[in-house]
């Protein structure tokens, strides 16, 4: 089945402790990104890859950093969450990065810093 | 960016249509309109997308004004499972690739 995986589902953190949330494809799908959910501010672009090897910022890069050393992998780190990070996170892929690829999300990560 | 004017909740009942619209007056001649919708406590998934003339697949009807600053998501006889939040779309080319700007979107509530 294709699908994008996202791990942990939930995960309750204390503030600076790093943590990464895994996303993996199985499309072979080239373009990866990462959003964060908020109440009353819809999604948000967090990060997003091209290809491997290939990332640049989205909207609200600040406190994320992300890594794209296989096609099918795109894991968000947090080097020192903060409470200001407390989100629903999604992964998406899609095949190419144009604009009218249909996007694939996961079921979403949600984060709790404390 | 580009902007899309969605209302922030509509009802509908089991088995009669729904006409969800979507302003989109700042529109480029080049940009696709996208559908998305999210279900309670999942991520969102694509219903439909279009450029000029109207649409269907399985899911949905996509009208599109012929000045393409509105547009309307139809479904077609709405199921309990179509209660969910539907976004309207256009993509952003700030940067070289299809970000999506999610707005709040419209939230769909079907009676029995």
């Amino acid at each position: 089945e294709a699908q994008v995986t996202q791990n942990p589902r939930y995960l309750i953190t204390v503030t600076g402790k790093k943590l990464t949330v895994t996303c993996s494809q199985n499309m072979n799908h080239e373009y990866m990104s990462w959003y964060r959910q908020d109440p009353g501010l819809g999604l948000r672009q967090i990060y997003y890859s091209m290809n491997v090897e290939v990332t640049d910022k989205g909207d609200v890069p600040e406190g994320y950093k992300v890594s794209r050393k296989e096609k099918r992998n795109f894991p968000l780190i947090l080097e020192s969450p903060s409470p200001n990070q407390t989100s629903l996170y999604f992964c998406a892929s899609s095949l190419s990065g144009i604009v009218y690829d249909t996007q694939y999300f996961g079921p979403g990560t949600r984060l709790t810093v404390l | 960016d580009a902007k899309t004017t969605q209302p922030n909740s509509m009802e509908s009942n089991e088995e009669e249509p729904v006409h969800l619209p979507c302003n989109h007056s700042t529109i480029s001649g080049t940009d696709y309109i996208h559908w998305y919708r999210q279900l309670p406590s999942q991520g969102p998934e694509y219903v439909i997308h279009g450029l000029t003339s109207n649409v269907n697949n399985r899911m949905a009807s996509l009208a599109i004004a012929e000045d393409r600053k509105s547009s309307t998501l139809i479904l077609h006889r709405a199921t309990l499972r179509d209660a969910a939040v539907y976004y309207c779309i256009l993509p952003d080319y700030g940067g070289a690739t299809n970000k999506l700007i999610f707005g709040t979107g419209t939230l769909l509530a079907v009676q029995p």
